[in-house]
């Protein structure tokens, strides 16, 4: 079944802890992506990847990291989370062929105290 | 760079009656528009996309219509049903060889019986 998985799905942590949230995709999609959803802003854009080693900040990227080592993965790093990083957090997946279908994780729910 | 604005923010409507969602976007070289569907506690999927080649496509009960001169786009759905309840999303995406969506602030949609 092609899918994009990340994990956790909910995390409470401290301000100041580093943490990570994994992304894996098993289609073999060149392009991932991390979104941020709050309340009345839509999905805002943390960074992309359009393939391995190949990363690029997004329209919020402040306060976050990301890597992408293997193609199927693409984790989101906290290096020292603060609270108004409380959101939703989803993982995206698409191909290169131009214009297709983005394919969403299930989302994390990640609250900073 | 694109910038997607979205209305209504949230849309009431009785069981059977037509819901039309609205987006204007800024970037005229924007040619791949898509709107997702976010269930409650799910996350956005794909229902229909429209590329700038076309002004109309259908399917079933939803319709995407485009006017590029006017840079806006709609969603309607005829014979609402309370499973169409959700937010929806558009997005706007320039053909650049990946996929860098930006998308609108969401329509909350409720469907009452």
């Amino acid at each position: 079944e092609a899918q994009v998985t990340q994990n956790p799905r909910y995390l409470i942590t401290v301000t100041g802890k580093k943490l990570t949230v994994t992304c894996s995709q098993n289609m073999n999609h060149e392009y991932m992506s991390w979104y941020r959803q709050d309340p009345g802003l839509g999905l805002r854009q943390i960074y992309y990847s359009m393939n391995v080693e190949v990363t690029d900040k997004g329209d919020v990227p402040e306060g976050y990291k990301v890597s992408r080592k293997e193609k199927r993965n693409f984790p989101l790093i906290l290096e020292s989370p603060s609270p108004n990083q409380t959101s939703l957090y989803f993982c995206a997946s698409s191909s290169f062929d131009r214009n297709t279908e983005a394919f969403f994780g299930q989302g994390t729910r990640l609250t900073v105290v | 760079g694109e910038n997607v604005e979205q209305h209504p923010s949230t849309l009431s409507v009785q069981e059977g009656d037509s819901a039309v969602i609205k987006c204007t976007y800024s970037d005229s070289a924007s040619n791949y528009f898509p709107w997702y569907k976010q269930e409650l506690g799910k996350r956005p999927q794909l229902i229909i996309d429209i590329r700038s080649n076309v002004g109309e496509k259908k399917d079933q009960r939803i319709a995407v219509t485009l006017n590029k001169t006017a840079k806006h786009f709609s969603l309607h759905i005829t014979e609402t049903q309370p499973e169409d309840s959700a937010v929806y999303f558009c997005a706007a995406s320039r053909n650049t060889g990946f996929q860098k969506l930006v998308f609108g602030t969401g329509t909350r949609l409720l469907v009452s019986p």
